[in-house]
């Protein structure tokens, strides 16, 4: 049981270069989302989904995009890449079950755009 | 709109010791509250949370925390500190209204010193 993968671990951009930031989970989680981590700011939401087809903005969507054709995935594309994009991003995904629905984390994806 | 603040950004604390970090939260609507912990290069881990009922909740690796709703606070704390504690932890409350969509505080560095 994987749990949720994050591919790469490592990346250096360029400004206004784009890419795209994988997640898939194998633990037909119905939720997932992205998370920014910068220092001193803790984890801010980017984007999020309730399920596949269906995806919402967070708390700091600007210059990201997201889609979820798939319950298993769920990328992160940045369109043109700005050095205020480095951050470490962490994706997650939970059930919709009673009592409050758990993260379960990635191992999250450093990037640093130059 | 609903927040947490972690007001340390660090603690210090001697092995064996008792532990307190830190939360306050402002929700509308019933709190959703939980602690997560991130060691280096790692994602985030659920520790523990609480939805309704004991005002302490035991979680993981020795950990609890007290919810007190007249504060609006949920610290958490464990009875002996172990060098291995060592590590970001995270207060975070979830929407009342849109279940996949948390809040998290800015972290909280603990330093458990042998």
């Amino acid at each position: 049981n994987a749990g949720v993968t994050q591919t790469p671990k490592f990346q250096v951009l360029k400004t206004g270069q784009s890419m795209t930031l994988q997640c898939a989970q194998d633990m037909n989680h119905e939720y997932m989302s992205w998370y920014r981590q910068d220092p001193g700011m803790g984890l801010r939401l980017i984007h999020y989904s309730v399920g596949a087809g269906i995806t919402d903005q967070g708390e700091v969507p600007n210059g990201y995009n997201v889609s979820r054709s798939t319950t298993e995935d769920f990328p992160l594309r940045l369109l043109s890449a700005a050095p205020s994009q480095t951050s470490v991003y962490f994706c997650a995904s939970s059930y919709p079950g009673p009592g409050a629905n758990v993260l379960t984390f990635g191992a999250g994806s450093r990037l640093t755009v130059l | 709109a609903q927040s947490v603040a972690q007001p340390e950004d660090q603690v210090n604390v001697a092995e064996g010791n008792p532990l307190t970090v830190k939360c306050t939260y402002s929700v509308s609507g019933n709190p959703y509250l939980f602690w997560y912990v991130q060691y280096p290069n790692r994602g985030l881990q659920f520790l523990l949370k609480y939805i309704t009922g004991d005002n302490l909740v035991k979680g993981s690796y020795g950990f609890e925390a007290e919810f007190n709703k007249s504060q609006t606070s949920f610290h958490l704390k464990k009875p002996s500190a172990l060098v291995s504690d060592s590590a970001l932890y995270f207060c975070a409350v979830r929407d009342p209204a849109v279940h996949n969509k948390f809040y998290f505080g800015s972290g909280t560095k603990l330093n458990v010193k042998p």
